[in-house]
């Protein structure tokens, strides 16, 4: 059972390149989150999307991008990645309103840039 | 403003002592949920407990409880008996909001240390 998926696990990019962060889910769920974790310190909630088609910003969204084309998938954008970007990042996903269990995470990604 | 707060950077344990992480929230949401989460040196976030917002009694999970404090906004971590293997990070969350626009959010977390 694969649960939450992250792809990659670790990059490196240099300053100003993009890329893209793969979350996929395969357990049916509604909801799902993108966050950041910096060292020493909690999951910052950047984008997360209630349902296929839909994505909202959290509390710090600057820089990024989102989206969900499927269900099972939510993927991140950094359009020119920047140092301060340097970070785990983590995608969870839980069922949606009415059914209030745990979300489920992906092992993180450990994106540095330089 | 801060939605959770957790006042305790760190914590140091004796082991088998019992041990409160502490927890306040701020939200004007009848309905909510209250999450606690662990995270080892590993990384990956596991899951604790869970009380909702509605529920009477306070949520329970082995060696975990949960003292839920609702007029004070405060939803505790108790681990009784700790253990080595409970060194880690611990984080409080809440998920809130109507239909449609709920999300999930975290505390700055505690790192709990277990003495021998």
């Amino acid at each position: 059972n694969a649960g939450v998926t992250q792809t990659p696990k670790f990059r490196v990019l240099k300053t100003g390149q993009s890329m893209t962060l793969l979350c996929a889910q395969d357990m049916n769920h509604e909801y799902m989150y993108w966050y950041r974790q910096d060292p020493g310190m909690g999951l910052r909630l950047i984008h997360y999307s209630v349902g296929e088609g839909t994505t909202a910003k959290g509390e710090v969204p600057d820089g990024y991008n989102v989206s969900r084309l499927k269900k099972q998938n939510f993927l991140l954008g950094l359009e020119s990645a920047a140092p301060s970007q340097t970070s785990v990042y983590f995608c969870a996903s839980s069922y949606g309103y009415g059914r209030d269990t745990e979300a489920f995470f992906g092992q993180g990604t450990r994106l540095t840039v330089v | 403003a801060q939605k959770i707060t957790q006042t305790q950077p760190g914590m140091f344990v004796q082991e088998k002592e019992a041990v409160t992480l502490d927890c306040t929230y701020d939200t004007s949401d009848p309905s909510y949920g209250l999450f606690w989460y662990k995270q080892p040196s590993s990384g990956e976030m596991i899951f604790l407990i869970y009380q909702g917002s509605y529920d009477q009694q306070n949520a329970t999970e082995g060696r975990y409880s949960l003292n839920f404090q609702k007029a004070r906004k405060s939803a505790n971590l108790v681990i009784s008996a700790s253990q080595l293997g409970d060194s880690a990070m611990y984080f409080c969350a809440m998920r809130e909001g109507t239909q449609g626009a709920q999300k999930l959010v975290f505390g700055q977390g505690t790192r709990l240390t277990i003495n021998p």
